[in-house]
């Protein structure tokens, strides 16, 4: 079954330091991978999608088919990263996902 | 553009009773999701409608229903509510496959 695991609900990091929030995945198939945000009192919104390959404010994020992971990084955390982070998983049939549990980040000034 | 727009914002029912959302995509968009979100589940996939058909279910009982009208509105159902029932309910839309836009949720407290 499709499953996907944030293992930390809190995340608290100092300003400056590297912050990687932690993503796995279980799909039979092959995954397509995202990581959306929600910024306080705004709306869930994209962050990153794996297949773009992109950096997003300063995040990136490799998918790790050996490992099954999609862990989100950035080497230096701001304050303004600050937010609910969702990792999620859609399926090949169609526009199904599958979103993890969510990890809140706190970067401490 | 407008974004997803979602009706009510926030909703009290009792239990036995039933309640009907509302979701308004952005104008283009065929595909509506709706999902379930709680404290401790996070978000839970409930159903996703395109041009009027459902596409895809998630793992929901049958007491949770939804429609979407020829103009991409969709619409979910919950009948006979259960204290469990209690959450924040977001639309997504989306033109195809690709990235979704979420609505700011209606919040649904069950007593």
């Amino acid at each position: 079954a499709q499953r996907v695991t944030q293992p930390e609900k809190l995340l608290s990091v100092f300003k400056g330091a590297p912050v990687e929030l932690k993503c796995n995945y279980s799909y039979s198939g092959s995954p397509e991978l995202f990581w959306y945000v929600q910024y306080s009192r705004q709306r869930l919104q994209l962050l990153l999608r794996h297949i773009s390959r992109e950096s997003i404010k300063g995040f990136t994020a490799d998918l790790n088919k050996g490992e099954t992971s999609f862990h989100l990084k950035k080497p230096f955390a701001q304050e303004e990263d600050s937010a609910m982070y969702y990792c999620a998983l859609r399926t090949n049939t169609g526009n199904q996902f599958y979103f993890g549990t969510g990890t809140s980040l706190t970067v401490i000034p | 553009k407008a974004g997803v727009t979602q009706t009510p914002r926030y909703l009290i029912k009792t239990r036995g009773q039933q309640v009907t959302l509302s979701c308004s995509p952005i104008s283009g968009h065929r595909s509506v999701s709706w999902y379930q979100q709680t404290p401790g589940q996070g978000l839970q996939f409930l159903f996703e409608y395109f041009s009027e058909t459902q596409r895809n279910k998630g793992n929901f009982p049958g007491r949770f229903s939804g429609r979407q009208f020829s103009n991409s509105r969709s619409e979910m159902n919950v009948s006979t509510l259960e204290l469990g029932d209690s959450a924040l309910y977001l639309c997504a839309s989306s033109r195809g496959a690709d990235e979704q836009f979420f609505g700011p949720g209606t919040r649904l407290t069950v007593l």
